[in-house]
């Protein structure tokens, strides 16, 4: 079966880089069409979309936050990573990984991590 | 960039009780909506996609409905387990955008 699960520091400081990396199985990111996404959610909030990456280690970016994300993935095709640099108290959430799945002419998001909850604070 | 909106935010009622939550697009999304359904610190889980589609192990209590801008999701019995917060996801555009939520309390 499909499954995810994020891994992260828990808590850094302000202007330090957030290292988050999602590991998956259940099924390949070299297969043709398939994409990992990176999105967040902020206690109390809603979700927010961040960044993905493709099959074909093709990037794409939340234009609002594209300056301070970088999305890649290992070799093996089993995780995805995502940096986040300049964090400050705005980047406390939840961040999830999910698969975004590909049907019927669009992508949408089946199966998600459990989520890491990261804190930024001095 | 296409706009969700949830109502109501807040929704209280009693076991066994037909529920409706809606979502609208600020443009017309077709029939590509998605629901999911986030239980207290738990990562959401996927109910429905296009619109009325029903995901695999979800139980027929859930239904989905609409297209263009205006969709709801329904449950028709509402049990103790349904506590939880829902989200709507367009998935007419790349990468999708939320909607606000809606927590659905027992009464």
């Amino acid at each position: 079966q499909v499954t995810l699960k994020e891994s992260g520091p828990g808590m850094l400081q302000p202007s330090k880089t957030l290292s988050l990396t999602c590991s998956f199985s259940g099924f390949s990111l070299s297969t043709s069409g398939m994409v990992v996404s990176w999105i967040r959610q902020p206690s109390g909030k809603s979700l927010e979309w961040l960044a993905a990456i493709d099959w074909d280690g093709d990037k794409y970016y939340n234009p609002s936050l594209k300056s301070r994300l970088t999305v890649s993935k290992d070799t093996s095709n089993t995780q995805v990573f995502l940096k986040i640099t300049s964090v400050d108290t705005a980047d406390t959430a939840t961040y999830y990984c999910a698969r975004h799945y590909y049907y019927d002419g669009t992508y949408y998001f089946d199966y998600w991590g459990q989520g890491v909850m990261v804190t930024v604070s001095s | 960039d296409i706009q969700m909106t949830q109502s109501p935010s807040f929704l209280s009622a009693s076991v066994g009780d037909r529920v409706t939550l809606s979502c609208k697009a600020s443009q017309n999304i077709n029939k590509y909506l998605a629901w999911y359904q986030q239980k207290l610190g738990e990562a959401p889980k996927l109910l429905i996609y296009n619109a009325n589609s029903l995901q695999t192990g979800i139980p027929s209590r859930f239904s989905g409905s609409g297209s263009g801008t205006d969709f709801t999701l329904t449950i028709s019995s509402l049990q103790p387990e349904d506590v939880a917060t829902y989200f709507c996801l367009q998935h007419n555009s790349w990468p999708g955008t939320f909607g606000g939520g809606t927590k659905l309390e027992l009464k």
